[in-house]
């Protein structure tokens, strides 16, 4: 265990419903990312939030919208998604992500992921 | 443009058997590299880490290298086992910057056969 949960772990959903995903971390970290994962490409950073304000948004679609209630939680909440959506969903947290230089500051603890099917 | 490329993209050994996954990296500066491991339908989890001054790194039956001049690394494999199946995954860390600039490679999927 790594201390980032996320929940549910698979979810099939068609193109008009409206779900979220939930991530929670128990390591007192005040860093969360959303990634996206696809088959044979690298991990896709998405968002970032530091100390509960995003501090980054990497050109993602408005159909996936963020939200951090706390240091602790982050979601993303789906709607309309499209096929080429459907890939493995990755919360990560690390302690801060504005502490530059160094092994101890960038290291980001990953949850196991929601395997996402859009039909 | 800082990139990290893996190779192979895939590889099937026996069990029992050495292997060695490489990453070659174009990220500069760099603060660090880091292998980790991820099992199917599971998040990455670290292996090892290595800084600019550190050229070797082990974790049990995995040691990871790395020469900072050609700006490559490898993972080397011991006596691998059922449970090694999984994907590698190199990211290297840019000097002086947070956690969401690391750069990610394509990975490595491992299969390890009885």
């Amino acid at each position: 265990e790594t201390g980032v949960t996320q929940t549910p772990r698979h979810l099939v959903m068609g193109m008009t419903n409206k779900k979220s995903l939930k991530c929670e971390q128990h390591l007192g970290h005040n860093a969360m990312y959303w990634y996206k994962q696809s088959a044979k490409k690298p991990l896709e950073l998405m968002f970032v939030y530091n100390f509960k304000e995003q501090t980054e948004n990497n050109s993602v679609p408005s159909r996936f919208s963020p939200e951090c209630p706390n240091s602790s939680h982050l979601f993303l909440h789906l709607h309309t998604l499209q096929p080429e959506d459907s890939a493995l969903y990755l919360c990560a947290s690390s302690p801060n992500d504005e502490a530059p230089g160094g092994a101890r500051n960038d290291e980001q603890y990953f949850g196991p992921g929601t395997r996402l099917t859009v039909t | 443009k800082n990139q990290v490329e893996q190779s192979p993209q895939s590889l099937i050994i026996l069990e029992g058997k050495n292997c060695t996954l490489q990453c070659n990296y174009t990220v500069s500066p760099f603060s660090n590299l880091r292998w980790y491991k991820q099992d199917t339908g599971r998040g990455p989890v670290s292996l090892t880490i290595m800084t600019f001054s550190e050229n070797t790194k082990s974790n049990g039956r995995y040691t990871a290298t790395l020469d900072a001049d050609t700006k490559q690394s490898s993972l080397h494999i011991t006596a691998s086992q059922l449970s090694d199946s999984a994907s590698y995954i190199c990211v290297v860390s840019p000097g002086y910057s947070s956690a969401s600039k690391i750069i990610f490679g394509s990975g490595t999927r491992l299969s390890i056969r009885p």
